[in-house]
């Protein structure tokens, strides 16, 4: 399978404690992307990586949200001191570097984090 | 006011209709289209993209862009049980990377 992977599917964790998910890009895309996604609503994005660089990152994202992609090739999210509000599905997607190509995003099947 | 309205639906139809789903946004910047399905507790699945205004068809998939009217389209012709799923449009400026979403429409298609 060459799509985009994550890892845990689904992740149940209590509140104040600290989670990590992994996402592994489409082999050939340098764009990697992290977005989040409550019920009944689109994805938002959290932040961006470039290769190894990370070049934007959301309001949304507050100081508990950290992600890194080093090597530019994984990429992890983590979220410390979790609250119930992060509750959410977390999606990773990447892109190819060429052209308006960059602009089609595939998208990994997501990590499911409920915190209780 | 968010940068991109999309109605929610639910949308029902039956098997072979037509189904048209839109998209209307406020950025006048926005050149890149796209639409995505998303399966229940699935990824989203890129459909297509378009870039600026125009039409683009794919099999039983049309995209419209009316940059005049901010107002972009996706049409499904000849709907299958199996194309009941989430439509989700998106949006990107150029040189830009990031994706505004729309909330999604959940469509139904009954057989």
């Amino acid at each position: 399978d060459t799509g985009v992977s994550q890892d845990p599917r689904h992740k149940i964790t209590k509140r104040g404690q600290n989670v990590t998910f992994r996402c592994d890009p489409i082999s050939e895309h340098n764009r990697l992307y992290w977005y989040r996604q409550t019920l009944g609503q689109g994805p938002e994005f959290l932040t961006y990586f470039q290769n190894e660089a990370q070049l934007e990152k959301s309001r949304l994202l507050s100081d508990r949200f950290s992600a890194e992609r080093p090597k530019g090739s994984f990429s992890t999210l983590e979220i410390q001191r979790t609250e119930q509000g992060d509750s959410a599905m977390y999606l990773c997607a990447s892109s190819s570097p060429h052209g308006e190509s960059s602009y089609e995003q595939y998208f990994g099947p997501g990590t499911r984090l409920t915190v209780t | 006011q968010k940068e991109v309205e999309q109605d929610p639906g639910p949308l029902s139809v039956p098997e072979g209709a037509i189904v048209s789903l839109n998209c209307t946004y406020s950025n006048s910047a926005f050149q890149y289209f796209m639409w995505y399905r998303q399966y229940s507790r699935k990824g989203p699945e890129l459909l297509m993209y378009t870039y600026s205004s125009g039409n683009k068809e794919d099999g039983r998939f049309t995209a419209q862009v009316d940059k005049s009217s901010k107002y972009i389209s996706l049409f499904i012709r000849d709907s299958q049980p199996s194309d009941s799923a989430t439509y989700l449009c998106a949006m990107s400026v150029p040189g830009g990377f990031k994706t505004i979403f729309g909330a999604g429409t959940r469509l139904f298609v009954k057989a």
